[in-house]
């Protein structure tokens, strides 16, 4: 079935690395969700792009949105320990059958001090 | 302000034994409702989404049912649970498909 692809599945990155995490889809994205959750926690939204090469930044990360609108990354710059967490794409395949936003299967982030 | 109301907290059941987790949503009406299941290291497995009070789409058949009684509530069920149930259960809603959700704290079950 159509499905949105996340890699790396893990990464370890030493405190003060950067760090980025792919989202890609085989079909056209209405729009792509971010969130990150933290060990034992919930995700939690973090953005939403919508338009053709959207960028947005918040503090260290920078989010893109692929001007064929199928792709996306997150980068984290200069990583500190508070970023550990999976971080999770949700993209709203256009023409899926679906209304309901799929999301990726998420990248894990591992920062050693 | 809207939140969501998601428990048990924590849940360990014995196999063959009934499941009833209960998410509620409050300050907000006729939200998209979902539940989710995450496995151990893995990703969201999307369970069950409602549109409105009665109104359920199953996206994977199993041993699982939801219902809507309420238009802010969202109920999951089993009959008998499995082994293969265990995991970590998470309640989310969202205005519309096209916006961000917000999800509950989470019930993390393991059956025995």
């Amino acid at each position: 079935g159509q499905q949105v692809m996340q890699i790396p599945q893990y990464q370890h990155v030493q405190e003060g690395e950067d760090f980025t995490t792919y989202c890609n889809s085989s079909t056209t994205l209405s729009n792509i969700q971010w969130y990150k959750q933290r060990p034992g926690g919930h995700p939690v939204f973090l953005i939403q792009l919508v338009k053709s090469g959207e960028v947005k930044k918040q503090k260290r990360l920078t989010f893109q949105f692929g001007e064929a609108k199928k792709n996306s990354s997150l980068h984290i710059t200069a990583t500190q320990t508070t970023d550990v967490g999976t971080y999770f794409c949700a993209g709203l395949l256009i023409g899926g059958g679906s209304y309901i936003p799929t999301f990726g299967r998420g990248t894990s982030l591992i920062v050693h001090p | 302000s809207q939140t969501i109301h998601q428990w048990p907290a924590t849940l360990v059941q014995p196999v063959g034994s009934p499941l009833s987790l209960e998410c509620t949503v409050e300050g907000t009406s006729n939200p998209n409702l979902y539940w989710y299941r995450q496995a151990a290291g893995r990703g969201l497995q999307l369970l069950f989404y409602s549109v409105g009070i009665g109104q359920i789409s199953s996206e994977v058949p199993q041993n699982l049912s939801a219902s809507r009684p309420q238009d802010r509530q969202f109920i999951l069920s089993s009959k008998k649970l499995l082994l293969s149930d265990s995991g970590f259960y998470l309640c989310a809603w969202s205005l519309t498909e096209n916006t961000e959700a917000f999800f509950g704290q989470g019930t993390r079950l393991t059956v025995v």
